[in-house]
């Protein structure tokens, strides 16, 4: 069973910085590694898949890295509507026991 | 653009049965797993199961085994999960979602959710 957790559970951050967050693996999942981000009252949107590769039509300011066991998101200059949860998944292991990280929430500092 | 749509979610008391349809559009559908997650008011999201895009394999979560069913019909672009013996936890927004590969893999798209509720 592989067990995804991210960090931190919140990040406060102003609008215009730059935000990292954090996701690591019990166990190497390589580079099978995707990023959501979801607004309250919306579903889930897919940002990173392989680890690094944006989604169609996500933004330049979204860059995911990492393989193996640890990842990170970064955002840099931070825009309003960049203010989400966002779950890291894991599809390296399928079927799986576990599959999401339990979220982070990027607030406004 | 790919549009899924969900359908079937509402209010079931404890140990009743619920059908989740999602109808799919905008790709070719046979060609790609899909999966259904769900959301409990608050918390995160859970992978529930998934099934390949030929419809011959399919995988259920460890809360949800025996008691749900999905299935596809690759004639009308459709995903059904089938609820039986629902439970209280099992109160969620169910989200239908399109995977990247035959198999697996992220979750590209995603329907706007239905609500199932389990409580009397």
């Amino acid at each position: 069973e592989i067990v995804m957790t991210q960090s931190p559970v919140t990040l406060s951050v102003s609008p215009g910085e730059r935000a990292t967050l954090s996701c690591r693996a019990s166990q190497t999942v390589s580079t099978n590694l995707a990023w959501y981000q979801q607004k309250p009252g919306q579903a889930p949107r897919l940002l990173i898949y392989s680890a690094s590769t944006r989604a169609t039509g996500i933004p330049a300011r979204f860059s995911g890295s990492g393989s193996g066991r640890d990842f990170t998101l970064t955002i840099n200059s931070l825009q309003s509507e960049d203010f989400a949860v966002y779950y890291c998944q894991q599809y390296y292991n399928w079927p799986p026991r576990n599959t999401f990280g339990q979220g982070t929430k990027l607030e406004i500092k | 653009e790919v549009h899924l749509v969900e359908s079937g979610g509402g209010l079931v008391q404890p140990g009743g049965s619920l059908r989740l349809s999602c109808a799919a559009s905008e790709f070719t559908f046979d060609i790609y797993a899909m999966s259904w997650v769900r959301q409990a008011p608050g918390k995160g999201l859970e992978w529930v199961s998934s099934i390949s895009g030929s419809g011959n394999t399919t995988n259920y979560g460890d809360p949800v085994l025996d008691r749900f069913t999905i299935s596809r019909d690759n004639s009308r672009n459709m995903v059904i999960l089938q609820m039986n013996s629902l439970r209280a936890d099992d109160t969620a927004i169910y989200y239908c979602a399109k995977q990247i590969g035959k198999l697996g893999g992220a979750f590209d798209h995603w329907g706007q959710g239905t609500l199932v509720t389990v409580s009397s």
